[in-house]
């Protein structure tokens, strides 16, 4: 079946880097990736959607400086979190679609600011 | 958009049939039923979808009612690896693409 990778799966970093996630779809093209939130015993909570080559839509709430999507292929989105701070630890996972396929998620990236 | 309730929780003995209830009362004739399940630390993991018509797969069957305002899925013979959060989940069409909101889920336990 269609496989989504993302990398890396953990990151811990200092407060004030940046970080960067990796979302790839290895066995189909990915028009629409999306990334989500989850935090301890919730719900994923969508962030923001891409398209191949156009700037992404973010959820009310989710600031784009703060979060920089970049959708540059049919196969590679990135998320990058600028300036990183404790709040912003959380468990970040992507999904991509295209054509007849249905989201396909990858297994997301554990991200803890110290 | 479409807004899905669920049980909290579940639990089912393994070797029986698992039926996960979904209600999903606001839908809208062209928006699609996802079922995905989680696994602890894990991203979620399709196991079926459907519009109007039940559909069976290698996973699950889900029964869509004839009025779509519910649905069940159903895992045949529960395994202790089935023990996950289930969510149902109603596709919404924007010009940005279909995207997905989840709910809270249900946590289903099968229990040996």
């Amino acid at each position: 079946g269609a496989v989504v990778s993302q990398h890396p799966s953990r990151v811990i970093c200092k407060s004030g880097t940046s970080v960067k996630i990796e979302c790839r779809s290895l066995d189909f093209q990915a028009t629409t990736m999306f990334w989500y939130r989850q935090f301890p015993k919730q719900s994923l909570m969508l962030m923001a959607t891409s398209n191949e080559g156009s700037k992404a839509t973010y959820e009310q709430g989710v600031e784009k400086d703060k979060f920089l999507i970049n959708h540059a292929s049919l196969t590679l989105s990135t998320l990058t979190v600028t300036s990183a701070h404790p709040e912003d630890s959380s468990f970040y996972i992507c999904s991509a679609s295209g054509g007849r396929e249905p989201q396909h998620f990858g297994d997301g990236t554990r991200l803890s600011i110290l | 958009d479409a807004k899905t309730t669920q049980p909290t929780s579940m639990d089912c003995a393994e070797g029986r049939a698992a039926n996960l209830p979904c209600n999903h009362s606001t839908i809208s004739g062209n928006e699609y039923v996802y079922w995905y399940r989680q696994i602890h630390s894990q991203g979620p993991q399709y196991i079926i979808h459907g519009l109007k018509n039940n559909e069976t797969n290698e996973m699950a069957s889900l029964i869509i009612t004839e009025d779509r305002k519910s649905s069940t899925l159903i895992l045949p013979h529960a395994t202790l690896r089935d023990t996950a959060v289930y969510y149902c989940i109603v596709r919404v069409r924007r010009d940005t693409g279909n995207q997905f909101y989840f709910g809270t889920g249900t946590s289903l336990t099968v229990i040996p």
